[in-house]
């Protein structure tokens, strides 16, 4: 059973630039959560889906930046015209439903770099 | 707002030491406490608590939780230079709320 798998592992775009990050969930995990974490920082909750639902966006600036997680393929953060502050890592977790809910798993981060 | 506090922000320890993290935390409708540890890529999952005075132990880990006066230890023995990472707690209220993690304890371990 594979991991939570995350793509690609580091990125570099030029300020105006778009960034696009992968995440495809655990088998069977119907949720996906992104967080970003910024150097000496702790993760700071983004966006939290369930497929074809957005179910809570409160931790993502409202402009730029969208979430997706369609019914078929991974979920896709998207930030548009990036600026250096964008720089940081971008962590995906994922969680079973039910009761095991709030254990989530993570994949290994795309590394942002906005030149 | 919901805040999650770590201590130390950094320990430095020498092979075979114990050392003990701590978490405090203030979350309204408190759920569960997790214990994740971070090397150079995926926060691994170690320990999810949810009742008071239940100590939950893995290998040379462990974790327990007081609600009463809301805060977590994570406990490691005989530490080994793997141990070396950054251990992050979080936690979480009931329904569709995310995790809040604290920033994070980095821990070296010195051979």
């Amino acid at each position: 059973n594979a991991g939570v798998m995350q793509n690609p592992r580091h990125l570099v775009r030029r300020r105006g630039q778009e960034a696009r990050l992968r995440c495809s969930p655990m088998k069977g995990h119907s949720h996906v959560y992104w967080y970003r974490q910024l150097p000496e920082e702790g993760l700071k909750f983004m966006v939290y889906l369930q497929k074809e639902n957005i179910i809570d966006e409160s931790g993502m600036p409202k402009e730029r930046f969208s979430a997706e997680f369609p019914k078929e393929g991974p979920s896709i953060l998207r930030i548009q015209q990036v600026v250096r502050g964008d720089s940081a890592a971008y962590f995906c977790a994922s969680s079973p439903s039910g009761s095991a809910k709030n254990i989530q798993y993570f994949g290994a981060g795309t590394r942002l770099s906005v030149l | 707002e919901d805040k999650v506090v770590q201590s130390p922000l950094s320990l430095v320890v020498h092979e075979g030491d114990t050392v003990t993290l701590n978490c405090s935390y203030e979350v309204t409708n408190f759920r569960s406490l997790l214990w994740y540890k971070q090397e150079k890529k995926a926060p691994t999952f170690l320990f999810m608590l949810t009742s008071s005075g239940i100590e939950k132990k893995s290998g040379r880990l462990s974790s327990i939780l007081d609600k009463k006066e809301l805060f977590s230890i994570l406990n490691i023995t005989a530490t080994q230079t793997g141990d070396s990472a950054i251990y992050l707690c979080a936690v979480e209220a009931p329904g569709n709320t995310p995790l809040v993690f604290g920033k994070g304890t980095r821990l070296s371990v010195i051979a």
